[in-house]
């Protein structure tokens, strides 16, 4: 099928706003990640599901930042209060499992904030 | 902690030419290692894994990699560079089953007509 992904393509939002991000997986993929792309750098890892554990939060830069995914579906990020310094491309991936397996990217949703 | 290192952040080589991509990991474990490309304005995509298996790795487009644990390092190769090579290259680490994958800062490849 179709592969991973992500809406809108492009956000422009105001300093202080919320934003919601949306990723959809590839059907049958137990996984998914959130990375957050800064121009010209590399990916910055945010957080991670797989099926029905607790998703590792590890990499979220702060409070403002939150992703939910219902059971192994879509899954949203959420940023609140935005600021200038979380313009960026936000990433979203997905795998059939975990170790060896590809993650296969979605095209990204650029995010800019005035 | 696990890390990796890029050790070029541009490489440009004629067409034609060998390539050599540096890729240095640093892991308390036994890693799985990638290497994703990403052309100007499209999605990410897998070139090659290592998971343990064969330490010389081919993958897609005539790129190769090999594992040397003892240099902690997982170099990227292609003999001969073509102009649609010209793009990003990330070096990728992961370990502890998968639920952090640590990304190299990339190298931004050229290739000279």
């Amino acid at each position: 099928g179709a592969g991973v992904s992500q809406s809108p393509s492009n956000k422009v939002t105001e300093k202080g706003k919320d934003v919601e991000l949306r990723c959809d997986p590839i059907s049958g993929h137990t996984a998914l990640y959130w990375y957050r792309q800064r121009l010209g750098q590399g990916l910055e890892f945010l957080i991670y599901f797989q099926g029905n554990s607790a998703p590792d939060k590890s990499g979220l830069p702060s409070d403002r930042f939150s992703a939910e995914r219902t059971g192994e579906s879509v899954s949203t990020l959420t940023i609140q209060r935005t600021q200038q310094e979380d313009s960026a491309v936000y990433l979203c991936a997905s795998s059939r499992g975990t170790v060896s397996y590809e993650q296969y990217f979605g095209p990204g949703t650029r995010l800019t904030v005035t | 902690a696990q890390s990796v290192t890029q050790l070029d952040s541009h490489v440009s080589v004629s067409e034609g030419t060998p390539v050599l991509l540096r890729c240095n990991y640093s892991s308390s474990y036994s890693p799985s290692l990638f290497w994703y490309v990403q052309h100007p304005n499209k999605g990410l995509q897998l070139l090659l894994k290592y998971t343990s298996a064969a330490t010389l790795v081919k993958g897609i487009n005539g790129f190769e990699a090999e594992f040397k644990k003892s240099e902690t390092s997982f170099h990227l190769t292609k003999p001969s560079a073509h102009m649609s090579d010209a793009a990003e290259y990330f070096c990728v680490v992961t370990f502890n089953y998968g639920q952090n994958f640590v990304f190299g800062p990339g190298t931004r490849l050229s290739v000279l007509p």
